[in-house]
């Protein structure tokens, strides 16, 4: 497989539940993120990863727990949702360098909180 | 933190049509992108611009990179239905590698 994997590729949970988003990227990249994708809103950064470590984390509520094993998984740990976290999440990988880069995305996970 | 304005918010085209959309900004950016969504799915890259004055194209999209490194446009030629979707520019302000600033997205329909 090659690009940005992300599972499951849609996610119906309720408030009390606790589920947990993957991603998997296979580009060698040293840096993954976290993005939420609500409807009629910007793209909004959650999490930063570098080389396994997390550089930064956008005011994110708790509920909300990244996990990075290793450079190319990433994780997205859910517990006690509210309805307004239903959005599609995004992950997203880079490699750095000089002058900038792109980011890859996976499809994202369409998470409905209920 | 840096904002990235985008314009049109949406556009209602028929097919055939050209189209134009471009972003600003009011500091100076290293790298522009222009990114494609369709629904459903994440933001695919289009275009990637490094210099200011870049004109790249592919296929019928065709990119560049201001001269003041402020802004950028993206034209699509001859838009047919797939063409639906949101466009984002986006782009690494100066001073920084890190953390990419994406616009509010131009959401693109495509009539027949």
């Amino acid at each position: 497989e090659t690009g940005v994997t992300q599972t499951p590729r849609h996610l119906v949970m309720g408030m009390t539940n606790k589920k947990s988003l993957k991603c998997e990227q296979h580009l060698g990249h040293n840096a993954m993120y976290w993005y939420k994708q609500s409807a009629k809103k910007p793209l909004e950064l959650m999490f930063v990863y570098n080389f396994k470590e997390q550089t930064e984390n956008n005011s994110v509520p708790s509920r909300f727990s990244p996990e990075c094993p290793n450079s190319s998984h990433l994780f997205l740990h859910l517990h006690t949702l509210q309805p307004e976290d239903s959005a599609l999440y995004l992950c997203a990988s880079s490699q750095e360098r000089r002058g900038g880069y792109g980011y890859t995305f996976g499809s994202g996970t369409r998470l409905t909180v209920v | 933190g840096q904002q990235l304005n985008q314009s049109p918010q949406s556009m209602f085209i028929q097919e055939g049509e050209d189209v134009s959309m471009n972003c600003t900004s009011s500091s100076i950016f290293n790298t522009w992108l222009w990114y494609k969504q369709d629904p459903g799915e994440g933001p695919v890259l289009l275009i990637a611009l490094y210099k200011a004055g870049e004109l790249t194209s592919n296929g019928r999209l065709t990119a560049q990179f201001g001269i003041t490194r402020k802004d950028s446009f993206l034209n699509i030629s001859a838009s047919i239905p797939s063409d639906v979707g949101i466009y984002f520019c986006a782009g690494h302000p100066t001073g920084t590698a890190s953390k990419l600033t994406f616009g509010t997205g131009t959401r693109l329909q495509v009539t027949l």
